[in-house]
């Protein structure tokens, strides 16, 4: 079946420096994709979204790419913090559809 | 504050007892979702509803029923038949579809059957 998955289960970065997180998704129908950050026993948190329609948006200290030709999304966060420590999955649904597919995860660890 | 409540935070069960999980949102949500997460993997959907009285298979019911009553109330029952249920499991809900696909989640409920 169709499935969302990460390159890195794990990924180590300095304090200050910007990481990349990197998700292949499969099903060329997606056209919505949200990353989430998942602390340690906590639910998911909302960081950014976009479709299909958008190669680029930024947030605060966040960007999401989107290269629909090979199906890659990406994560970047500027200037890492301790706080960005956590699990970070991307997603992937239809837009008309609430379904969610989710990846594995992919765990950032800011070295301090 | 509007948001997604889940309780308990820790549940402990025996083996062979049923145990029901709560979800209750506040932000007029029509579509809820239960997920289950083990140790160091992803979110798994169990099961999903679009309206009250209606609700949706995801891809591990088995072992799993749900009831929507109400609009703001989706538990979850983890019954006797679920093979391995310890797990955390997380409840969202979202707007409607097209709307917005963005899923709100609670804090999780962290179940231990032995």
């Amino acid at each position: 079946g169709e499935s969302v998955g990460l390159h890195l289960p794990t990924l180590s970065v300095q304090e200050g420096d910007n990481s990349i997180i990197n998700c292949a998704y499969s099903n060329s129908a997606s056209d919505y994709f949200i990353w989430y950050k998942q602390e340690s026993g906590k639910g998911p948190q909302f960081i950014i979204d976009i479709r299909s329609n958008m190669d680029k948006r930024q947030g605060q200290r966040v960007t999401v790419l989107l290269n629909k030709t090979v199906k890659h999304l990406s994560l970047q966060i500027a200037a890492t913090q301790p706080g960005d420590s956590a699990v970070y999955f991307c997603a992937e649904s239809n837009f008309g559809n609430e379904k969610l597919t989710f990846g594995t995860g992919t765990r950032l660890t800011i070295i301090p | 504050d509007g948001g997604i409540t889940q309780s308990p935070k820790y549940l402990f069960r025996k083996e062979g007892q049923n145990v029901t999980l709560s979800c209750e949102q506040n932000l007029n949500h029509d579509a809820m979702y239960w997920y289950r997460q083990d140790p160091g993997q992803g979110l798994r959907l169990i099961y999903y509803s679009q309206i009250v009285n209606d609700f949706q298979k995801g891809d591990i019911a088995e072992g799993y029923s749900v009831s929507r009553e109400k609009k703001e109330s989706f538990p979850l029952t983890v019954t006797s038949a679920q093979k391995n249920p310890t797990a955390f499991y997380l409840c969202a809900s979202s707007g409607l579809a097209g709307v917005s696909n963005e899923q709100y989640f609670g804090p999780g409920t962290r179940l231990t059957v032995t």
